[in-house]
């Protein structure tokens, strides 16, 4: 069965770094593009960022592009966000997700991230 | 970038009524190439990722109840669940797939009356 692992949240300062990873098993991870969709306390979706099933292609939210860049290692069927500069505003759950031409079929269960002095 | 708007915020319906959620996105999202809405909702209950329940406006993915059915083309869309079940209770959003902006709706959060 289809199985997305997030991994690597946590309590950063306002200006540093993170990166998230998705360790995806159950689906052939190469054949398939991912993306980042966050999730604000309290708040609605934001899609993040997507990434084509061989990695040439990468798109983001205007929000996050500059400072957010998205990753695969398929050798090791992981899906990475390094997050650089980060804000209050970039407080959210971080979801990982599998692309069907577009939409998602499956989720994981996410990694909270939390900005904060 | 699409906006995407959903309507109401939230819904109150008794139990084996049916329920009503809108979508409008602010161009149509309707591909004439392929026939086809880039349309999906989904349903995420409290503590849970979202669930795919709807894809191509009308399409139900597998294992999604019958009462769950999705219309609609180009810019207006509707979820319909035709007799509310206890476990519905839940937020449901729309988003749009036609281009790379993937946004979501704001959501409409759906409750016993």
């Amino acid at each position: 069965q289809v199985q997305l692992v997030e991994s690597g949240g946590g309590v950063v300062q306002p200006g540093r770094s993170l990166r998230l990873s998705c360790e995806a098993s159950g689906f052939t991870f190469s054949d398939f593009a991912m993306h980042w969709v966050r999730q604000a306390p309290g708040k609605g979706l934001e899609w993040v960022a997507i990434i084509s099933y061989d990695g040439s292609n990468k798109f983001y939210a205007d929000s996050v592009k500059g400072r957010f860049t998205i990753s695969r290692d398929d050798s090791k069927n992981t899906l990475y966000l390094q997050m650089n500069s980060l804000r209050a505003e970039d407080t959210a759950m971080y979801y990982c997700a599998k692309d069907v031409t577009g939409y998602s079929d499956y989720w994981g269960q996410g990694t909270l991230v939390t900005v904060s002095s | 970038d699409i906006v995407v708007t959903q309507s109401p915020d939230s819904l109150a319906v008794s139990l084996g009524e049916r329920a009503t959620i809108n979508c409008k996105s602010s161009q149509s999202v309707f591909y004439s190439s392929n026939n086809k809405n880039y349309l999906a909702w989904y349903q995420q209950k409290p503590g849970q990722p979202p669930k795919l329940l709807i894809y191509w406006a009308s399409s139900r993915e597998s294992g999604v109840p019958d009462r769950f059915s999705g219309s609609g083309s180009g810019t207006d869309f509707t979820l319909t669940i035709s007799s509310l079940q206890a476990e519905d209770v839940a937020v449901y959003y729309c988003q749009q797939y036609y281009d790379t902006s993937y946004t979501f709706g704001q959501g409409t959060k759906l409750e016993i009356k």
